[in-house]
């Protein structure tokens, strides 16, 4: 099953807006990532953010981490077209962090 | 693009029939994870190998097998193949012992008639 639940399921929101996805999960971890998935691909890494930090930024990317509500959020800021895509995080859980565990994803579109 | 790569990029099978799944991981990587991902879900672990022992196994039955070569490469292997085995399998790679980043590959996707 999956320990991460991504909020708003699906996001819709125009070019040069700024979009901003939530992430929850259940265990305690060593760090959260967040990936980008178009059209079913491959996934494309997009940033780390580990336990002991609370905030990390990425060109237009900002990922907050609150361990204490075991959640996480990412915004996009200043978005684009090309932004369109499925986002889900993924946690190492402490006591198997040789695996990921995804939530179920956030489907942002951005009208141009 | 990661380095990773992955055949074939479609594939369809009958219920019943086995599949090989491969996977080229990224140069330098020792370490590759496999993931399912149903339709409209997050990928989900089957397993991973480092340094061609498997290093964890998620909640997939035995009939789901896998294999890493001297080479860091590796397969997935699906035997008894039932509809629910529909899906997208992803692998990634990553360095040294599968924490952290993992550089996923673009996929291949399974259909079960």
């Amino acid at each position: 099953s999956q320990q991460g639940e991504e909020d708003p399921q699906a996001l819709s929101i125009q070019e040069g807006e700024n979009a901003t996805m939530n992430c929850s999960y259940k265990t305690s971890i060593n760090n959260l990532q967040w990936y980008r998935q178009n059209s079913g691909r491959g996934l494309v890494h997009l940033i780390l953010i580990r336990s002991n930090e609370r905030e990390k930024h990425s060109g237009r990317l900002r990922v907050t981490l609150d361990t204490s509500k075991k959640s996480s959020s990412l915004l996009i800021t200043a978005s684009r077209a090309a932004d369109t895509a499925s986002y889900f995080c993924a946690t190492d859980a402490e006591d198997s962090s040789y695996k990921l565990i995804f939530g179920s994803g956030t489907r942002l579109l951005v009208r141009p | 693009e990661t380095g990773v790569t992955q055949s074939p990029t479609h594939l369809i099978k009958t219920r019943g029939q086995q599949v090989t799944l491969r996977c080229s991981s990224q140069s330098g990587h020792n370490t590759v994870s496999w993931y399912q991902q149903a339709l409209g879900q997050g990928p989900q672990f089957i397993f991973q190998y480092y340094r061609e022992e498997e290093n964890g196994r998620g909640n997939f039955p035995p009939r789901f097998s896998g294999l890493q070569f001297p080479n860091y490469s590796s397969e997935l292997n699906v035997n008894a193949l039932e509809l629910d085995d529909s899906a997208l399998y992803l692998c990634a790679s990553s360095f040294p012992s599968g924490q952290e980043t993992q550089y996923f590959g673009p996929g291949t996707r399974l259909l079960v008639l």
